[in-house]
């Protein structure tokens, strides 16, 4: 079975700098897609960022970038010029692409993200 | 517009009293799951569905029951909550097996007293 491990359960960045949240997993797959999804105090769950395991170049969207080490199993967030806005809770996730089996997403136990202004 | 609804939003019951949290997509999509989420446990998968009438158990299926008489709805079942199944949900939906991306529902918050 998969494994995420969030080891930060609590960060804090003043506004406007950058922050990395971090992310270890462990599989025997070689094909999977891992997530970063966002959960303000609204509850809603915004997927962030997604990587897929064949893909060697890392993923970006905006401000959010991932480093993805795929030989080590890790695969952190990188928050550039942090927002108020970006003061959420925040899962890193696996699922396989192998289609079987339950498919679900295995989540972490999360990082909770403190903007100071 | 493309979203999983769930309803009740929040929802206070007592012990033993059975009850139903009901989940909708409008994306035509295959797959649905139920996900529980307790502080500092994060997410953690109940029951999916990967089509109409086929549903298999997730990691903590235990006092949960679901069901798939159609595509675009997939219901939890608690027939005798207890406390310890207070918390918030999640149904998602994906487009088919191995999929991508899945869509959240906005997440029902459950207090059994």
């Amino acid at each position: 079975a998969q494994t995420v491990t969030q080891s930060q359960p609590e960060m804090s960045v003043q506004e406007a700098e950058t922050v990395t949240l971090s992310c270890t997993y462990d599989t025997s797959e070689s094909d999977y897609y891992l997530f970063w999804y966002k959960q303000p105090p609204s509850r809603q769950m915004i997927l962030v960022i997604r990587q897929e395991a064949y893909k060697q170049q890392n993923a970006t969207e905006n401000r959010f970038s991932v480093n993805f080490q795929k030989a080590a199993k890790s695969f952190s967030l990188k928050i550039s010029d942090s927002q108020l806005g970006d003061a959420a809770m925040y899962f890193c996730a696996y699922r396989s692409a192998m289609g079987g089996g339950a498919d679900g997403l295995t989540f972490g136990k999360g990082t909770h993200l403190i903007i100071q202004p | 517009e493309a979203q999983v609804t769930q309803n009740p939003r929040y929802l206070i019951t007592v012990t033993g009293k059975k009850l139903t949290v009901t989940c909708s997509q409008n994306m035509n999509h295959e797959y649905m799951s139920w996900y529980r989420q307790d502080p500092g446990l994060g997410l953690r998968q109940i029951y999916y569905s990967m089509n109409v009438e086929v549903t298999d158990k997730g990691d903590v299926p235990e006092g949960y029951k679901v069901s798939r008489k159609e595509k675009r709805n997939f219901p939890l079942i608690l027939e005798s909550p207890s406390p310890n199944q207070t918390s918030l949900y999640f149904c998602a939906s994906s487009p088919h097996l191995g999929a991508t991306e899945a869509f959240f529902g906005q997440g029902t918050r459950l207090t059994v007293v």
